[in-house]
């Protein structure tokens, strides 16, 4: 199975930074077969992007994907306070799906 | 607005069985396909497991095979993980997942429920 490793495992900034979070895969997943991620404690994972570099619906624009292959970032532009959280990677090139290992992103 | 309520977590024996369900609103529950993932205490995401959108096709994680069974009731819009043989590594948060493509991927998820398998 593809192997994701997320870096950096955590990730101390303020609000207003940017946010700069990798993914790399053991193996290529395809030109876009990667999606992003969010989860605050307590709840569950919230979609961000699709396809590499897609946003879902309601997800602003501040988040951006992009990669293929075996490498991928997600970025965030200006940090708002409700997006300090853990931040999951997932390919589906291959089966099984499989996630990373996650970044947590908190306030510095 | 889309709604997945999972239930039917809880303790149970190593080597019991548990069924999850996860009841589905807010949408043609029939034309998706839907997955269960789990996260155990502290830990990342795991696929678990996912059916289509007639219940013909089920596919199943390695750690899963031979012990779990999804299955699906449409006129119900109910979604189910029945777990035999349950391990004490099979102690996770347990999510449905609506997957939108299909291609495994997932744009609505459940609020989950914990599984705790302990004596």
């Amino acid at each position: 199975e593809i192997v994701l490793t997320q870096s950096p495992g955590t990730l101390s900034l303020s609000p207003g930074e940017r946010a700069t979070l990798s993914c790399r895969a053991s193996q290529s997943v395809g030109s876009s077969y990667l999606a992003w991620y969010h989860q605050k404690p307590g709840l569950a994972p919230r979609l961000l992007i699709y396809g590499a570099s897609s946003r879902a619906t309601g997800i602003p624009d501040r988040f951006s994907g992009s990669g293929s292959g075996t490498d991928f970032t997600l970025t965030i532009s200006r940090l708002e306070p409700e997006d300090f959280a853990v931040y999951y990677c997932q390919q589906y090139g291959d089966s099984p799906p499989t996630f990373g290992q996650g970044t947590k992103l908190e306030i510095k | 607005e889309v709604q997945l309520v999972e239930s039917g977590g809880g303790l149970v024996q190593p080597g019991g069985s548990l069924r999850l369900s996860c009841a589905a609103s807010g949408f043609t529950f029939s034309i998706y396909w839907m997955h269960w993932v789990r996260q155990a205490p502290g830990g990342g995401l795991v696929w678990v497991s996912r059916i289509n959108g007639d219940g013909s096709s089920t596919a199943y994680a390695d750690s899963a095979k031979g012990r779990f069974t999804i299955s699906r009731d449409n006129a119900k819009n109910t979604l189910y993980l029945q777990m035999n043989s349950l391990r004490a590594e099979d102690t996770a948060v347990y999510y449905c997942a609506r997957d939108p493509a299909p291609a495994h991927w997932f744009d609505r998820w459940g609020q989950g429920t914990l599984v705790t398998v302990s004596s």
